[in-house]
């Protein structure tokens, strides 16, 4: 168990629709990072928070957002979803924002767009 | 566009045996190089961060050297055994002014038959 925990762990839904996909970081840690993994594709980098501030910016569609709160958990929305939205999608946090730390990866949220 | 290239793609292995794979990385403007071990049905885990030169590495049985001259880094697992099966990814940090962004490999799919 990495300490992080994202919700909920499955989510079926219809093409079109919206969803939030929810993320507590580890204890301390103060950056949060989302990426996605299609299945025809590796683990693809979304976007990263640092303190609350966004602080990368990967491949990430204009139909998905993401926010980090004051309490630290971070939330994905997913809008106007469509069939290849379908994937896994991680959160994962460390302590600081530098390239040296290492990222403990939440057990994941599996997306299913019908 | 980055490129970090992993090979081989799969290996099946005896309990017992050594094995190696190989992450390739662009050598010029280097950062970091992470190696991450993903289990089935599990999330991935940081084996190592590495950030130097001729950097060497070790947890277990499983060890990695870095050559950011050349561009790439090995791994190492010494005696395998079946619960080492899992999906070895590495991954690079295109920028260093761009937080912890991290590009991920395609990975190597290790099995270890008892």
């Amino acid at each position: 168990d990495s300490g992080v925990t994202q919700t909920p762990k499955h989510l079926i839904t219809a093409t079109g629709q919206r969803v939030t996909l929810r993320c507590s970081p580890r204890s301390g840690d103060l950056s949060v990072y989302w990426y996605q993994q299609s299945l025809d594709q590796g683990l693809q980098f979304l976007i990263q928070y640092y303190n609350g501030e966004e602080r990368a910016k990967g491949n990430i569609l204009e139909r998905f957002s993401a926010q980090q709160f004051p309490d630290l958990h971070s939330e994905l929305n997913l809008s106007s979803l469509e069939l290849g939205d379908s994937a896994l999608y991680f959160c994962a946090s460390s302590v600081g924002q530098g390239t040296w730390y290492e990222q403990y990866f939440g057990p994941g949220t599996r997306l299913t767009v019908t | 566009i980055l490129n970090v290239e992993q090979s081989p793609q799969s290996l099946h292995v005896q309990e017992g045996d050594s094995t190696n794979f190989t992450c390739s990385f662009p050598s010029s403007n280097f950062y970091a190089l992470h190696w991450y071990r993903w289990e089935t049905a599990k999330s991935p885990k940081a084996l190592f961060v590495m950030t130097l030169n001729g950097d060497e590495k070790k947890k277990g049985r499983i060890s990695a050297t870095l050559n950011t001259k050349e561009g790439y880094s090995y791994l190492y697992i010494k005696g395998s055994q079946p619960e080492d099966s899992a999906t070895y990814l590495c991954a690079f940090p295109p920028h260093n002014n761009a937080g912890n962004m991290l590009t991920f490999g395609g990975g190597t799919r290790l099995m270890v038959k008892p």
